[in-house]
């Protein structure tokens, strides 16, 4: 069964550093997503993606984060400078249409900034 | 009004038991409705979509009331391995999620 896959499953980083949390989306998938969930708290939405360009954000997605999808497979979060509030589970998912669509997630990259 | 609210629970349950979740969406117009499944520390999995009044799963039943605007699971027979948070969602531009609602099955 075709299923969501993320890289790395565990990151940690000092605070101000960059970081690329990467995905691969289900191949027949259109549209990808992230989510991330700090500890003990809700599943909160960032960005949406679809066609090369981001079709929905969050206030949470401010400058200090992008998406981009490099290539053909992945897909991929990047946080500028890190802060200590950015550490959380990110989820990436994926859904053959829109967001009204069954979304599946992968496992998550937990981040740790120190 | 939040889009969606559950009941946070948690549900304490003995194995063999029938338990109902109920979850209110303030969006008249969401056209699909999703119940996600999420153990801790885990991503959500998706565990039943819900398009028009109701879906079946074995075990699981979700039933969707648009006039009272709200959205149920029942499960049937709990196991042990029901033990998680549900999560009603009713998206809109995105998924947007509750707190959800903690099960957690005894044997």
């Amino acid at each position: 069964e075709p299923e969501v896959t993320q890289t790395p499953s565990h990151q940690v980083t000092q605070m101000g550093q960059e970081v690329i949390l990467r995905c691969v989306p289900i191949s027949n998938h259109l549209y990808f997503y992230w989510y991330r969930q700090i500890l003990g708290q809700k599943v909160e939405f960032l960005v949406s993606f679809y066609n090369n360009e981001i079709s929905e954000k969050s206030e949470i997605f401010d400058d200090q984060f992008s998406v981009e999808r490099p290539d053909g497979s992945n897909f991929t979060l990047k946080i500028r400078s890190t802060k200590l509030e950015d550490s959380a589970m990110y989820f990436c998912a994926s859904s053959e249409q829109g967001p009204g669509d069954e979304q599946y997630f992968g496992p998550g990259t937990r981040l740790t900034v120190t | 009004r939040k889009e969606v609210e559950q009941d946070p629970g948690p549900f304490n349950v003995p194995e063999g038991a029938t338990v109902a979740f109920n979850c209110t969406y303030s969006n008249s117009a969401s056209q699909s409705f999703f119940w996600y499944r999420q153990d801790c520390r885990k991503e959500p999995k998706l565990l039943m979509s819900v398009y028009s009044s109701g879906n079946e799963d074995g075990r699981f039943t979700a039933q969707l009331n648009r006039a009272s605007q709200y959205i149920s699971l029942l499960i049937r027979d709990s196991k042990l391995s029901d033990s998680a948070t549900y999560l009603c969602v009713a998206p809109r531009r995105a998924l947007t999620f509750g707190s959800g609602t903690r099960l957690q099955v005894q044997p």
